[in-house]
């Protein structure tokens, strides 16, 4: 069963600084993995995906890198901002789970930038 | 730019009545997939839809569920008699082949 987890759960940063964001999962056998924000009491925006057989993907500020045999996945976020605060997630997509290839989420890494 | 959509925003029940939720995917996606989030937990998989079937369903999902894909647009979630612990944030999500998942902004169910 994919267990996915993300370092560190919370992580407050001034305004300016560079910051990574961890996530690691148990099985590589993945199809992708993609990087949300979730601001509090709303939905999933997806920020990055990142097919299994691509080592990163880059949306402005915004840079994450996939190891698949290694099971990690890092979001590095260039010149933090306030409006950065949320909560980060990280998902992977199964291979062949009886064709849904659903997702399984990490438990999130709660940001704040500080002015 | 295309997006998911859901309704209602909230929703409030009485334990043992039904609720459902309903969810406008993007137009030219395929694959449909209903997400719930209680609160301060993980995003947990509840079933995923492909062809006018259920394709994956958790163990979450029991018989107190079911979806629908009524008609070309919509794709909806019962849930037949509530439970305390059905409280919870609701995402619909859909994709293309191969494609990332998309979700709506979400249903917060909120059984008394």
């Amino acid at each position: 069963k994919q267990e996915v987890t993300q370092i560190p759960a919370a992580l407050s940063v001034p305004e300016g600084e560079n910051l990574v964001l961890n996530c690691s999962f148990t099985d590589s056998a993945i199809y992708n993995l993609q990087w949300f924000r979730q601001d509090p009491g709303k939905g999933l925006t997806s920020l990055l995906l990142i097919q299994s057989s691509q080592r990163e993907q880059t949306s402005g500020r915004l840079n994450a890198s996939l190891d698949k045999s290694s099971g990690r996945s890092t979001l590095y976020i260039a010149a933090s901002q306030p409006g950065d605060s949320a909560t980060y997630l990280c998902a992977v997509r199964g291979i062949l789970t009886g064709g849904g290839n659903k997702l399984t989420f990490g438990t999130g890494t709660q940001l704040k930038v500080e002015l | 730019e295309p997006e998911v959509t859901q309704t209602p925003s909230h929703q409030v029940t009485q334990m043992g009545q039904e609720v459902i939720l309903r969810c406008v995917p993007i137009s030219n996606h395929l694959y449909f997939y209903w997400y719930r989030q209680i609160l301060g937990q993980k995003v947990e998989f509840l079933v995923s839809f492909y062809n006018n079937e259920i394709s994956e369903k958790s163990e979450i999902f029991d018989d107190q569920f079911s979806v629908e894909r009524p008609d070309g647009s919509n794709f909806t979630l019962k849930i037949r008699s509530t439970k305390l612990e059905d409280s919870a944030m609701y995402f619909c999500a859909s994709r293309l082949a191969g494609g990332e998942q998309f979700f709506g902004p979400g249903t917060r169910l909120t059984v008394l």
